[in-house]
């Protein structure tokens, strides 16, 4: 079964640091650009950040600087470190995984991984 | 940024009925669009790819039209487990933006 499994969420204050960890199995982890993608409470979904294997990084501008995206394919997995937190940090992250078609949509998610900034 | 505006914010129909959800790019995506469903407490689902390709295993009355800047997501015959929050998302250019979503809620 193909799948996306998130962990490292919590609770952390602001201006802390948290590193999420998105361990994938099923599929060749290797061959397939990764990505996550995060949800306010109530709110809408919002891209934050894209990995291909061995290329390009992209970012939104919301985390540039901040948040840093990574993989290890030899684990099959995705990470995101994110320092410098804020209050509107809070949200549920999710990784996803690209389609695979020559551009990014995202086919497969995990459960997604709730981090709480708040003092 | 390319901005995604989703209309109406909420739809109100009975099973049986059919939906038809709107999406407008702030400039051309041409055919480089989206559309994801999400129920509570679930993470979304991808239904239609690249304006009109529906995804894997997705039924046969979610269809996807468009080109350029307008995208029309149409469900026909709404069945109960349809009801949810329909996204649109563009990969014309970085970043990747999302549209506020339609609420599909049941009249």
């Amino acid at each position: 079964e193909v799948q996306l499994v998130e962990s490292g969420g919590g609770l952390v204050q602001p201006g802390g640091s948290l590193r999420l960890s998105c361990a994938a199995s099923g599929f060749t982890f290797s061959r397939y650009e990764m990505n996550w993608v995060r949800q306010a409470p109530g709110k809408g979904l919002e891209w934050l950040s894209y990995i291909k294997s061995g290329g390009a990084i992209h970012y939104a501008d919301s985390v540039m600087g901040r948040f840093t995206i990574s993989r290890d394919d030899a684990k099959s997995s995705l990470y995101l470190q994110m320092n410098s937190l804020r209050a509107e940090d809070t949200a549920v992250y999710y990784c996803a995984r690209d389609l695979n078609v020559g551009g990014v949509y995202f086919d497969i998610w995990g459960q997604g991984a709730q981090v709480t900034v708040t003092s | 940024e390319i901005v995604l505006t989703q209309s109406p914010a909420t739809l109100s129909l009975s099973p049986g009925e059919r939906a038809t959800l709107s999406c407008r790019a702030s400039q051309s995506v041409s055919t480089y669009l989206a559309w994801y469903q999400q129920k509570p407490g679930q993470a979304p689902r991808l239904l239609i790819y690249d304006a009109s390709n529906r995804a894997t295993g997705i039924p046969a009355r979610f269809s996807g039209s468009g080109s350029g800047t307008d995208f029309t997501l149409t469900i026909t015959s709404l069945e109960p487990e349809d009801f949810a929050v329909y996204y649109c998302q563009q990969r014309r250019t970085w970043p990747i933006t999302f549209g506020q979503g339609t609420r599909l809620e049941i009249k």
